[in-house]
């Protein structure tokens, strides 16, 4: 168990620029999720993988969000277009399909829109 | 709307000064309610889960406690390395993603 891994963990974009994260999960976790977070605030939820198939989505999710998750692993998540209110934390998480089981995370991407 | 709010904000201890950190939720039909340390610049690290009220669970320093509508992290003589932000979260309504509250920022001095 190695844990969740996020990759960048900085980001600094200008204003307009088309950004991806990259999140690898628990291996044997077939659930995932991406969260955003903002100074001084708890995580948001964004959106929600079991295995490949993308199950909800968040209202915060505007239409210049998409993510992935094409063979049930790894995650991308893409901001296009970027916008100064872009900038946060994105965190992503991993869970097993049983029950309610924890959420363990990444440490996230840190992401600054200049 | 589901709903979880913490309290206090931020809470300063002496080292060695014991406190609780509250936690109330308004979603119904509780899932689980979960505790989180957060260190500045990581992601939450899982701490605990509670599942049904009267529950306690216990780690080191820290008890986690369950009600019908609120938790209590009780933190016994506090260490400098207990300094964290505690966010808790539960399961939403409809969905499977969490709902956190703001969080507590402590800070264990000295």
């Amino acid at each position: 168990d190695t844990g969740v891994s996020q990759d960048p963990r900085h980001k600094i974009t200008k204003r307009g620029q088309n950004v991806t994260f990259r999140c690898d999960p628990i291996s044997e976790h077939n659930r995932l999720y991406w969260y955003r977070q903002t100074l001084g605030q708890g995580p948001e939820f964004l959106t929600y993988f079991q295995n490949e198939a993308q199950l909800e989505k968040s209202r915060l999710l505007s239409d210049r969000f998409s993510a992935e998750r094409p063979k049930g692993s790894f995650s991308t998540l893409e901001i296009q277009r970027t916008e100064q209110g872009d900038s946060a934390m994105y965190l992503c998480a991993s869970s097993s399909a049983t029950g309610n089981q924890p959420q363990h995370f990444g440490d996230g991407t840190r992401l600054s829109i200049l | 709307e589901d709903q979880v709010t913490q309290s206090p904000e931020a809470l300063r201890l002496q080292e060695g000064e014991s406190s609780s950190l509250n936690c109330s939720y308004t979603v119904s039909g509780l899932r689980g309610l979960f505790w989180y340390r957060q260190d500045p610049g990581k992601g939450p690290e899982f701490l605990f889960t509670l599942y049904s009220a009267g529950e306690e669970k216990e780690k080191e320093r820290l008890k986690a406690t369950l009600t019908k509508k609120e938790s209590f992290l009780h933190i016994t003589a506090p260490k400098p390395e207990d300094s964290a932000t505690y966010l808790c979260a539960v399961p939403a309504n409809y969905g499977q993603n969490f709902v956190f509250g703001p969080g507590t920022r402590l800070s264990v001095l000295p």
